[in-house]
């Protein structure tokens, strides 16, 4: 299958900072990767939709200016979580998928702690 | 808006005993259905793919099936061991977005 690189693995940060975290496809050429976050004890909740070199789609309730998306290449993406809160805290992970209906594949993910 | 229930939230079973995790979606309009394993603060590993015209997929010790049309899809796992203990998720495909179930943590003791 499909592998895809995320790093960092976890990091802290101040209140007030910024985070960016990347997503790398390093056998497909991805069009489209999504970003998900997960809170402990839950199911992941999809964030974003990204393709290559257009605007992100955001879902219901995901603040754009805050989570912002990058996907300037077709192997990279990238999620900068801006001005960053405690209740940011949270794991944040990437997949990549071909096609409608092919197999998704996931990143390591990020652990997220803001302090 | 999808919606995807897996039962139990966690199973417990000694080594040997062979696995039973269930998941339910309310949408049966989708794609496919994938498992995953997650293990504690790693990413998902996927275990199975069943395309939406799919009654079940094998693999090793693994055996997942999907009624589409009750919205149902059961992951078997054969002959537990403890390297199985981690938590399951599935996640059903609907127009390129994954919705995922809260999963099933499952321990199997030694």
């Amino acid at each position: 299958g499909a592998v895809v690189s995320q790093h960092p693995s976890w990091v802290i940060c101040k209140s007030g900072t910024s985070v960016k975290i990347e997503c790398r496809s390093l056998d497909f050429q991805a069009t489209t990767m999504f970003w998900y976050r997960q809170f402990p004890k839950q199911s992941l909740m999809l964030m974003a939709t990204s393709n290559e070199g257009s605007k992100a789609t955001y879902e219901q309730g995901v603040e754009k200016d805050k989570f912002l998306i990058n996907h300037a290449s077709l192997t990279l993406s990238t999620l900068t979580v801006t001005s960053a809160h405690p209740e940011d805290s949270s794991f944040y992970i990437c997949s990549e998928q071909v096609g409608r209906d092919t197999e998704a594949f996931f990143g390591q993910g990020t652990r997220l702690t803001v302090v | 808006k999808q919606e995807v229930t897996q039962i139990p939230a966690a199973l417990s079973v000694p080594e040997g005993e062979n696995l039973v995790l269930n998941c339910s979606f309310t949408d049966s309009a989708i794609y496919n259905l994938q498992w995953f394993r997650q293990d504690p603060g790693k990413g998902l590993t996927s275990l199975l793919l069943i395309q939406s015209s799919q009654r079940e997929q094998t693999s090793g010790r693994l055996n997942a099936s999907l009624d589409k049309s009750s919205g149902r899809s059961t992951l078997y796992i054969a002959a537990s061991q403890p390297g199985d203990s981690a938590t399951y998720l599935c996640a059903v495909n609907g127009d390129y977005k994954l919705s995922f179930g809260a999963g099933t943590t499952v321990t199997v003791r030694a």
